[in-house]
């Protein structure tokens, strides 16, 4: 079965930092992209960064909210993503996903169930 | 990036049909056929039911479509059922290598 999931959610002191990690299993895991996206109490999606697969250099790109603050890496050996975020303030309060890029489609087709981060004091 | 704008809500009833825009523009919608959507239900992770503008994934109804004309995308469902109220969101790559996800559409069946 093909499978993804986060951990390493929590509550977190404003300006702290946290690592999240995204665990795979079912698929060869160095051939896919990984994504981050959240989800902030009552609000929309929102896509975090990605990873490229190392067959197209395993390379980051970030959204703008969270560039210079968070960055991710993957561990092939571990088939882990980690999404590390730094400079922490409430509003990255948010529910966080990894998905897999589905091969050349653009788009996200396996997903994990998500883990919740809260920033507060 | 600023994100591609939607209806915040839509509704019909049951056996009707609606339609979710997903206006952009020329940088991210409007650059290809690269737009997805995704059914967003509370406490559920998202589940992708369109890609590259129009194709379904395996298990996804025919009741489901897509299209695109210029910075628009569109979201048609047909025949809608109970199970299909949710939260609609689309998806676009953009020109400058990132992704960027529409503002979302609650869909309501009566």
């Amino acid at each position: 079965e093909v499978r993804l999931v986060e951990s390493g959610g929590g509550l977190v002191l404003p300006g702290r930092s946290l690592r999240l990690s995204c665990t795979v299993s079912g698929f060869t895991f160095d051939t896919f992209a990984l994504h981050w996206v959240r989800q902030a109490p009552g609000k929309g999606l929102e896509w975090v960064g990605f990873l490229r697969n190392q067959n197209s250099g395993g390379t980051p790109e970030y959204a703008a909210p969270v560039k210079g603050r968070f960055a991710i890496s993957r561990d092939d050996s571990k088939t882990a993503a980690f999404l590390h975020m730094n400079g922490l303030t409430s509003e990255d309060t948010a529910v966080y996903y990894c998905a897999r890029e589905s091969g050349g489609a653009y788009a996200f087709d396996i997903w994990g169930p998500g883990t919740r981060v809260v920033v507060s004091s | 990036h600023s994100a591609p704008t939607q209806p915040a809500s839509v509704s019909a009833s049951p056996g009707q049909s609606i339609t979710i825009s997903c206006t952009g523009t020329g940088s991210d919608v409007g650059s290809g056929n690269l737009v997805s959507w995704y059914l967003k239900l509370p406490d559920k992770a998202p589940k992708v039911i369109i890609y590259e503008v129009k194709k379904r994934p395996s298990g996804v109804p025919y009741r489901f479509s897509g299209s695109r004309s210029g910075t628009t995308a569109s979201l048609t469902i047909s025949g809608l059922r109970a199970e299909d109220e949710g939260d609609y969101y689309c998806c676009s790559y953009t020109s400058r290598g990132t992704w960027v996800f529409g503002d979302g559409t609650k869909l309501t069946v009566l």
